[in-house]
């Protein structure tokens, strides 16, 4: 089956720190895989994609992203957090039909 | 060049009505998805439309419906609210075309829907 686990639902991080936020996904060949930023009230903004070639993906905002595909993973990272970073993240899967799946978030918090 | 924009932005319907939803795609994009949001059941895939055509749909009830126009905006109908239908409703365009490699999606911003 496909899916995308994203292991934690809330993560606190101090103004200024390293950000890694997890995603797992369960697919049966070459992913696409995304990561998307909401902030309360809002849609969704597409901070970073992987279709092919380089691992290490960069996005907007400062993201970046790393392809795993011996660890199923796509971890989302920032080396230095903004208090505006703090809003709900999602990963997502584009299945074999083209829908995206997602994952259940990781809302993520930024201490002053 | 704007984003994509959905109407109305908050709705409140009571139980047993019907309500419309509306989506104009970023200009030049001709994909259309909708996607349900609540808190228990996280984001859920609706329907894609492309060119007038429902291209796929996710597992909902035909209470659930849409249709695109020719000009690429989107509507989507929900007959006989219930109170689970509670939820913020979201639209995504795409440029290319389904099943191409860089197929992206680009979100509006939603439409809450309360039903009471």
């Amino acid at each position: 089956a496909q899916s995308v686990t994203q292991p934690d639902i809330h993560i606190t991080v101090s103004e200024g720190a390293s950000l890694e936020l997890r995603c797992n996904y369960s697919y049966g060949a070459t992913p696409y895989l995304f990561w998307y930023v909401q902030s309360p009230g809002q849609g969704l903004q597409l901070l970073l994609k992987y279709f092919s070639g380089d691992t290490l993906v960069q996005g907007i905002k400062g993201f970046e992203a790393e392809f795993k595909r011996s660890q199923s993973s796509f971890n989302l990272r920032k080396p230095s957090v903004h208090w505006s970073d703090a809003a709900e993240y999602f990963c997502a899967l584009r299945d074999n039909t083209d829908k995206l799946i997602f994952g259940t978030g990781t809302r993520l918090q930024v201490f002053p | 060049k704007a984003g994509v924009t959905q109407t109305p932005r908050y709705l409140i319907k009571t139980r047993g009505q019907q309500v419309t939803l509306s989506c104009s795609p970023i200009s030049g994009h001709r994909s259309v998805s909708w996607y349900q949001q609540t808190p228990g059941q996280g984001l859920q895939f609706l329907f894609e439309y492309f060119s007038e055509t429902q291209r796929n749909k996710g597992n909902f009830p035909g209470r659930f419906s849409g249709r695109q126009f020719s000009n690429s905006r989107s509507e989507m109908n929900v007959s006989t609210l219930e109170l689970g239908d509670s939820a913020l409703y979201l639209c995504a365009s795409s440029l290319t075309l389904p099943g191409q490699g860089e197929y992206e999606q680009y979100f509006g911003p939603g439409t809450r829907l309360t039903v009471t």
